[in-house]
């Protein structure tokens, strides 16, 4: 089974910290995600990597940053959090044999 | 631009009835397209899949036709169950690129 683990379900911060969510996979997948999803916009792709240190953006990659030090762990950052950032994230990883991507349980953000 | 419609946000449909979710797509370079359900505070799963080389794929109680003229595809639940209540959305790849588009989502409701 596919493990893709992020670390916090559920996270408040304030306006203008620095924010970092991780995602941990266990399955050496070359190929990470991260999401948001809002309510009637659907899951929308902020930045991907398809191996260590490399990373493109997504559609939205504006007020985000990403890390991908090791192959197992691909990190999100908001460099100065913003109402508008307040939602769900979701990591994905992907399997290329099976042309699937798994997700992770998810964290939903709140910023205030 | 949304590349990728459901544009019935829910759908209702009583236990045991069949259970019709729809989703249209722009971009003829797409070629890979899947069904995800997703429960809530949990992340997406994945369901079907369909390549544009075929115009359906059965797995179980779940369809999925593809209609590549129309840029259409549809994912059939026979029987609907109470535990298929769950938000659906339909994504859309151009393969090799292992990225997905995603569309809006359908939450759907099975009435007991």
């Amino acid at each position: 089974d596919v493990k893709v683990t992020q670390s916090s379900r559920y996270l408040v911060k304030r306006t203008g910290e620095k924010v970092f969510l991780e995602c941990v996979q266990d399955m050496d997948h070359e190929n990470m995600f991260w999401y948001r999803q809002d309510p009637g916009l659907g899951l929308r792709l902020i930045y991907f990597s398809y191996d260590v240190k490399m990373k493109e953006k997504g559609d939205i990659p504006e007020g985000y940053s990403v890390s991908r030090e090791k192959k197992e762990r691909f990190s999100l950052i908001l460099e100065s959090a913003s109402t508008n950032q307040t939602s769900m994230y979701l990591c994905a990883t992907y399997e290329v044999a099976k042309n699937i991507q798994y997700f992770g349980a998810g964290t939903r953000l709140s910023v205030l | 631009d949304q590349q990728v419609k459901q544009n019935s946000p829910s759908l209702s449909v009583q236990e045991g009835r069949i259970s019709i979710l729809n989703c249209d797509y722009t971009n003829s370079m797409f070629d890979y397209f899947l069904w995800y359900k997703k429960y809530p505070a949990e992340g997406p799963t994945f369901l079907i899949s369909i390549s544009s080389i075929k115009d359906k794929n059965e797995d179980g109680r779940f369809t999925v036709f593809l209609n590549k003229s129309a840029k259409h595809l549809s994912l059939h639940i026979v029987p609907s169950q109470p535990g298929d209540s769950a938000v659906y959305f339909c994504a859309a790849e151009i393969s090799g690129t292992y990225k997905y588009i995603f569309g809006t989502g359908t939450r759907l409701k099975v009435l007991a």
